[in-house]
């Protein structure tokens, strides 16, 4: 069974900190690994990553995929008030129709 | 913009009440799927379709029914409403390449 845990589930830190949220998976015939920022409603979309080694950015977040080691993290540095919010990781396997597994989330709260 | 919209914010039903949820998207996709969303659960997929008239059980499809007669709506059918289904319900869409897409959710209370 198709499985990802993220950590930690919680946590709380000050404006200006960085942090790391993690997700590691096990999943058959992998074929990506997505994360989301859910705020009060949709979760948006953040990165989508296919290759181990690369990182992928957008403005002080960014990503890494371990393909071997079978998990991702998230940073997040110079965290303001606004980076609050649930953080979602997802593997979607090679099963057809984008079928996404998810994590139970990271909820990240800042405080100023 | 890509919009996937719900057609409700906030709903409060009955035990026993058949309830609708309805879910549209206006890009085209082909993929589209319903979620629930519980404290340290996750989102859990209930059902998804990859084409009209297509449908696929998830991992909790128990207690839901899904219909999908055009391409751009996704309903999601309580035939009987069950107070351990209340929950936050929440519909996306995907193209064949692209990441999935999240409506704004429906809160459903059942009493």
């Amino acid at each position: 069974e198709d499985k990802v845990v993220q950590s930690p589930l919680s946590l709380v830190v000050h404006e200006g900190d960085t942090v790391t949220l993690n997700c590691s998976y096990e999943v058959t015939n992998f074929r990506s690994l997505l994360w989301y920022k859910q705020e009060k409603k949709a979760p948006t979309f953040l990165f989508m990553l296919t290759s181990s080694g690369i990182e992928k950015k957008s403005g002080r977040l960014s990503s890494i995929l371990d393909k071997k080691e079978l998990f991702s993290i998230l940073n997040i540095t110079a965290t303001q008030t606004g980076d609050s919010a649930i953080y979602l990781c997802a593997v979607e396997g090679i099963q057809g129709a984008q079928k996404l597994v998810f994590g139970q989330g990271t909820r990240l709260t800042i405080n100023p | 913009d890509v919009k996937v919209t719900q057609s409700s914010r906030y709903l409060v039903k009955r035990t026993g009440e058949k309830v609708f949820l309805e879910c549209v998207q206006d890009m085209d996709h082909e993929n589209m799927f319903w979620y629930r969303q519980d404290p340290g659960l996750g989102l859990r997929l209930i059902y998804f379709s990859y084409d009209v008239k297509m449908k696929e059980k998830g991992d909790i499809p128990e207690g839901y029914s899904v219909s999908r007669e055009k391409k751009e709506r996704f309903s999601l059918i309580l035939e009987s409403a069950s107070t351990n289904q209340t929950s936050m319900y929440l519909c996306a869409s995907g193209g064949l390449r692209d990441e999935q897409f999240f409506g704004p959710g429906t809160r459903l209370t059942v009493l």
